[in-house]
């Protein structure tokens, strides 16, 4: 069975420093991958999505970048965080062939202090 | 750019009691996808509907697309304190080469025993 894993779960970083979070998907090949972050009261918002490795494609301009190193594997990460990085990030993945549902990851809490 | 939109935003049920939550879109659905998150946590898929007047069930879960494919529907029969949570829906956006979904801004769903 397939199983996505997020870390970290929580995260406190001040204004300024750099941002990493990982994302890895088990059980399945070919992923179609996806970022998104949560913010209050700011609903569900797709940041990257990714149809293979090095394939990024990214929703709306903003201060992070993503990257696909490896098939099932999806970073998400910022030079330089700002006071309005902060929210919840979820991580999801679907089939590759374009429908069908995600399955989302556990998330990780970012906040910038 | 389709939207949905969610109604109630929140809502607050005796257990035992049934319960509606609707997702309204503008713009007709090809696919609609509910989730239900619970509070610091990951989405965890519910029901997808394709087909206009589709109906689909999950325990005491009932979800509906109207013929029109522009609304649906989440049905909660004899609330439990199980089914508290945020629900969400999402629609695809039909993009090849990868899923993308867009989401409602959630119902909160809260169960007093």
């Amino acid at each position: 069975s397939q199983t996505i894993h997020q870390w970290p779960a929580t995260l406190v970083q001040p204004v300024g420093s750099p941002l990493s979070l990982e994302c890895t998907v088990e059980g399945t090949s070919n992923p179609n991958l996806y970022w998104y972050r949560q913010a209050a009261g700011r609903g569900l918002q797709l940041l990257f999505y990714s149809v293979g490795i090095g394939q990024i494609s990214s929703e709306v301009p903003q201060n992070l970048s993503a990257s696909r190193p490896q098939d099932r594997q999806f970073i998400l990460s910022s030079k330089k965080l700002l006071l309005s990085d902060s929210g919840f990030y979820l991580c999801a993945w679907s089939l590759p062939s374009g429908g069908g549902e995600q399955y989302f990851g556990p998330g990780t809490r970012l906040t910038v202090t | 750019s389709q939207e949905l939109e969610q109604s109630p935003q929140s809502l607050i049920v005796q257990e035992g009691k049934n319960l509606t939550i609707n997702c309204t879109s503008s713009k007709t659905l090809y696919g609609l996808y509910w989730y239900k998150q619970k509070y610091g946590e990951g989405l965890i898929f519910l029901m997808m509907l394709q087909k206009g007047g589709e109906e689909k069930s999950h325990e005491k879960i009932t979800a509906k697309l109207d013929e029109k494919k522009q609304q649906s529907s989440l049905h909660i029969t004899a609330s439990q304190p199980s089914h508290a949570g945020i629900y969400l829906c999402g629609a695809d956006l039909k993009i090849q080469g990868a899923q993308k979904l867009v989401f409602g801004q959630g119902t909160r769903l809260t169960i007093n025993p």
